[in-house]
């Protein structure tokens, strides 16, 4: 089945340095998306890519699909501590699997002020 | 306001005992998840729900039972065959207008085994 897998696993930053997580995916994906899960609670959506080679910003957020749509990033720049959490990937295969989504093992970061 | 609510927030089970975890949305969604996330793992999709009387396994169905009799609930049971059901138990919810439409997740149960 589709696997989708992101590292790294912990990041640790100062406040103020950059921090970026990367997703792959085994298979070909009809989109990605990004969920923040703060400490304690619940996963939050973000964004979806759709198209190959998309790229979105958020204010200091910024989201890259790749052309092979199989990977995509997450890169903060300038870390605050509000950026603290759990960041997601989630692939959707389209499909047989309509409606389901893939997560990866997600990236936990802290962020040291 | 529009939401998720998940109960209850947390939930003991002994041994050889089933337990239901609610989950109702007043969102009009027509598709319901439930997932299951462990420490230092993603989250897990146990059951999911594109309409009302039907469902379809995830990854990890074993070891758990849903039924969707109403378009706002999404009740799980897990049940004694699941012999390792300590994690965080998530539902979401999300339209169906076309693939892949993001999930709204609820506060989540937390179970464990006395």
């Amino acid at each position: 089945g589709q696997q989708v897998m992101q590292i790294p696993q912990y990041q640790h930053v100062q406040e103020g340095e950059d921090f970026t997580t990367y997703c792959n995916s085994s298979t070909t994906l009809s989109n990605i998306q990004w969920y923040k899960q703060r400490p304690g609670g619940h996963p939050v959506f973000l964004i979806q890519l759709v198209k190959s080679g998309e790229v979105k910003k958020q204010k200091r957020l910024t989201f890259q699909f790749g052309e092979a749509k199989k990977n995509s990033s997450l890169h903060i720049t300038a870390t605050q501590t509000t950026d603290v959490g759990t960041y997601f990937c989630a692939g959707g295969g389209g499909g047989t699997s309509y409606g389901k989504l893939t997560f990866g093992q997600g990236t936990i970061l802290t962020v040291h002020p | 306001d529009g939401g998720i609510t998940q109960s209850p927030k947390y939930l003991f089970r002994k041994e050889g005992q089933n337990v239901t975890l609610s989950c109702e949305q007043n969102l009009n969604h027509d598709a319901m998840y439930w997932y299951r996330q462990d420490p230092g793992q993603g989250l897990r999709l146990i059951y999911y729900s594109q309409i009302v009387n039907d469902f379809q396994k995830g990854d990890i169905a074993e070891g758990y039972s849903v039924s969707r009799e109403k378009k706002e609930s999404f009740p799980l049971t897990v049940t004694s065959a699941q012999k390792n059901p300590t994690a965080f138990y998530l539902c979401a919810s999300s339209t169906t207008e076309y693939s892949n439409q993001p999930q709204h997740f609820g506060d989540g149960t937390r179970l464990s085994i006395l």
